[in-house]
């Protein structure tokens, strides 16, 4: 059974950093490519960022670039986001997610069931 | 402008069918892309629903009844979500995405579907 399972979320100032991790297992991690996907209070998605399988492309909103990374793990089946000068609005739960593998752009076919990730004085 | 545009709310009776719409900003054709739907209830992550760029590319998620349906409208550029026979169970919020070269992967605003 596939699992995604985040940790690393809380309550954090603002200009602070938080490292979020995603615990993969149920499938071949290193063969999929992942992303982050925020939802902010009462608020649509956004997406994040993306990782590619081996981790050698990397994308990001432009809302967190500069600030977040995305990393990989694929010997501990593990995906992360070091959050850095975090801001109000950076406030959200965040999901990890797993992209399939369709040929091409591909649904997000896997979600974890989200960390919270509070930005406040 | 924003990349998709999802009416923020829309509102039908159950058995009845509804048509929800994801309209891509001016100067991006909707019949370039795959558009992926997603359908989310409070407290839980977002469930993958199905995928359309035409009818011969076209994917529907695992165990999604086929009463959901994706499909097209070049004239307005959207992408549609029709959903038959409505369900109290469908109440949810709705949500489009497709993969943009310059801007990623992008989420519609999403669309609340009350069931009354």
């Amino acid at each position: 059974e596939v699992q995604l399972v985040e940790s690393g979320g809380g309550l954090v100032q603002p200009g602070g950093s938080l490292r979020l991790s995603c615990a993969a297992s149920g499938f071949t991690f290193s063969s999929y490519e992942m992303n982050w996907v925020r939802q902010a209070p009462g608020k649509g998605l956004e997406w994040v960022s993306y990782i590619s399988s081996s981790g050698s492309t990397i994308y990001y909103a432009d809302s967190v670039k500069g600030r977040f990374t995305i990393s990989r793990d694929n010997a501990k089946n593990s995906l992360y986001l070091q959050m850095n000068s975090l801001r109000a609005e950076d406030t959200a739960v965040y999901y990890c997610a797993r992209e399939g593998d369709c040929g091409g752009d591909c649904n997000f076919d896997y979600w974890g069931q989200g960390t919270l990730v509070t930005v406040s004085s | 402008q924003a990349v998709l545009t999802q009416p923020s709310s829309l509102s039908a009776s159950p058995g009845a069918s509804a048509s929800l719409t994801c309209t891509l900003r001016s100067g991006i054709n909707v019949g370039t892309y795959r558009i992926y739907w997603y359908q989310q209830k409070p407290g839980s992550p977002p469930q993958y629903l199905l995928r359309y760029k035409s009818d011969s590319d076209k994917q529907q998620g695992s165990g999604v009844p086929s009463r959901f349906s994706g499909s097209k409208d070049a004239s307005a550029n959207a992408g549609i979500l029709l959903i038959s026979g409505l369900q109290s169970e469908d109440e949810a919020d709705y949500y489009c995405m497709i993969w943009h070269s310059s801007a990623y992967w992008v989420f519609g605003g999403g669309t609340k579907l009350t069931v009354l």
